[in-house]
């Protein structure tokens, strides 16, 4: 498996409070990603990263935040977090100048908002 | 922007027996095809991907995909399959020099005894 570790794993929040969701890395990968999963929808993507402190907006961004202040970490923040952002969500890194390569997916992290 | 659809949300099958997933894709230019499976619990992870070259590709596990451009599919078969296969399979695809990668809405195989 890819060196790649989300945290938390599960966590319970409510409605309006800030969150944070980090993903880190051990392999030394340019791109990181941020995704959701929700049924019937697949994955969608979030936000990425392809390099420190350069990020990019994914198909849903709004109500996200990123931050990339080291290679090896990625950090996903909803400032106020709302019931339709109850979802799980997957880091995923790539080494490649283009996202060609093979996207390498984290176990996910379970978030539930009340 | 690309969109991905996976004609069938389940497809349960019996043990030895062959499988397609049907998967169609829209986009206005070229595009990467992807094709991943999610076992219970866990991430996503790399079953073949069709970049260029011969369009039937060879992936793990005995699963192969055809790259149809003329009708924009990208259908996963294998012709036996075992309990173990049973996982939910999605389909992706991404346009030339973009980040945007598009997951279809997943299909669940169940292969039963």
């Amino acid at each position: 498996d890819a060196g790649i570790t989300q945290s938390p794993r599960h966590k319970v929040t409510e409605t309006g409070t800030p969150v944070t969701l980090r993903c880190h890395q051990t392999e030394n990968h340019r791109y990181m990603y941020w995704y959701r999963q929700d049924p019937g929808h697949g994955l969608r993507l979030i936000h990425y990263s392809y390099g420190v402190k350069d990020t990019d907006k994914g198909e849903v961004s709004d109500g996200y935040s990123v931050s990339r202040s080291k290679t090896e970490d990625f950090l996903l923040t909803l400032e106020s977090a709302t019931s339709s952002q109850t979802s799980v969500y997957f880091c995923a890194i790539s080494s490649g100048v283009t996202g060609t390569d093979t996207q390498y997916f984290g176990p996910g992290t379970r978030l539930t908002v009340l | 922007a690309q969109s991905v659809t996976q004609l069938d949300s389940q497809v349960p099958v019996f043990e030895e027996a062959p499988v397609e997933l049907r998967c169609n894709y829209s986009s206005s230019v070229s595009v990467y095809l992807f094709w991943y499976v999610q076992y219970p619990n866990q991430g996503l992870q790399l079953l073949l991907k069709y970049l260029s070259g011969s369009t039937l590709v060879k992936g793990i596990n005995g699963f192969e995909a055809e790259f149809n451009k003329s009708q924009t599919s990208f259908h996963l078969r294998k012709p036996s399959v075992h309990i173990s296969d049973t996982a939910e399979y999605f389909c992706a695809v991404l346009l030339y020099n973009n980040n945007d990668m598009r997951f279809g809405a997943g299909t669940r195989l169940t292969v039963k005894p």
